[in-house]
């Protein structure tokens, strides 16, 4: 089973509609950090967010938001007003310790998201 | 400030040949990893360092092999390449451990014919 599953692989939206990108996680350990990052077109990764376990306060940035639940083993993903710009493949990716020794990380598979004019 | 670069960006090898990439990160970073991209699968990890001279096996180490000599270098071979494994490979460091956020290279675009 995935640790970390974007069920969503394409999203398609019209510029200014909103849109939110799902990611759930399962884990057994009681702390983990959960992170965004994005791919645009050009191919590097950017660093967005990061979350532990112990902080289920929701964040906002600007346009985007994040809605961390852990009741639903959730951290999903709102952009405000979607841009042309926010176009990419977006992935959700947990860091746990299971089986002992160090944090790695886990990615999805992504979300692409395709904002048109 | 150069963050992590990662040498070639691209390459097309011929099946059975060998070659090494190299990655290089000047933000004193303790640990760093490799990655491979293919369609549809995310990122998934081959191979990771948790400090100089030490390596760990990833999701998907078969047919790589990775040497940590400097701190700040992190090397994936391929000694025999193999069609399969065309695709886009990303390395990544992060500060002191995996919860802290990774910085990526651009990645290195490698076909194998």
């Amino acid at each position: 089973a995935q640790k970390v599953t974007q069920a969503q692989t394409e999203i398609s939206v019209v510029e200014k509609e909103d849109v939110t990108l799902d990611c759930v996680y399962e884990t057994r350990d009681t702390t983990y950090y959960l992170f965004w990052y994005k791919q645009p077109p050009s191919g590097e990764l950017v660093f967005l967010i990061r979350r532990n376990s112990f902080d289920e306060q929701n964040e906002i940035s600007g346009r985007y938001s994040w809605n961390f639940q852990k009741s639903t083993s959730s951290f999903n993903f709102t952009i405000t007003a979607s841009q042309v710009v926010d176009s990419a493949v977006y992935f959700c990716a947990l860091s746990d310790h299971e089986g002992g020794g160090s944090y790695i990380p886990t990615f999805g598979r992504g979300t692409s998201l395709i904002v048109h004019p | 400030n150069a963050g992590v670069t990662q040498t070639p960006k691209f390459r097309v090898l011929k099946t059975g040949q060998s070659m090494t990439l190299l990655c290089a990160q000047d933000m004193n970073h303790e640990y760093m990893y490799w990655y491979r991209q293919d369609p549809g699968m995310g990122l998934r990890l081959i191979h990771y360092s948790v400090g100089e001279g030490t390596t760990a096996k990833g999701e998907v180490p078969d047919g790589y092999n990775v040497s940590r000599l400097k701190k700040q270098n992190f090397l994936l071979g391929l000694e025999s390449a193999a069609p399969s494994q065309t695709s886009v490979y990303f390395c990544a460091s992060s500060y002191l451990n995996s919860n802290q956020p990774q910085h990526f290279g651009d990645g290195t675009r490698l076909s194998i014919l």
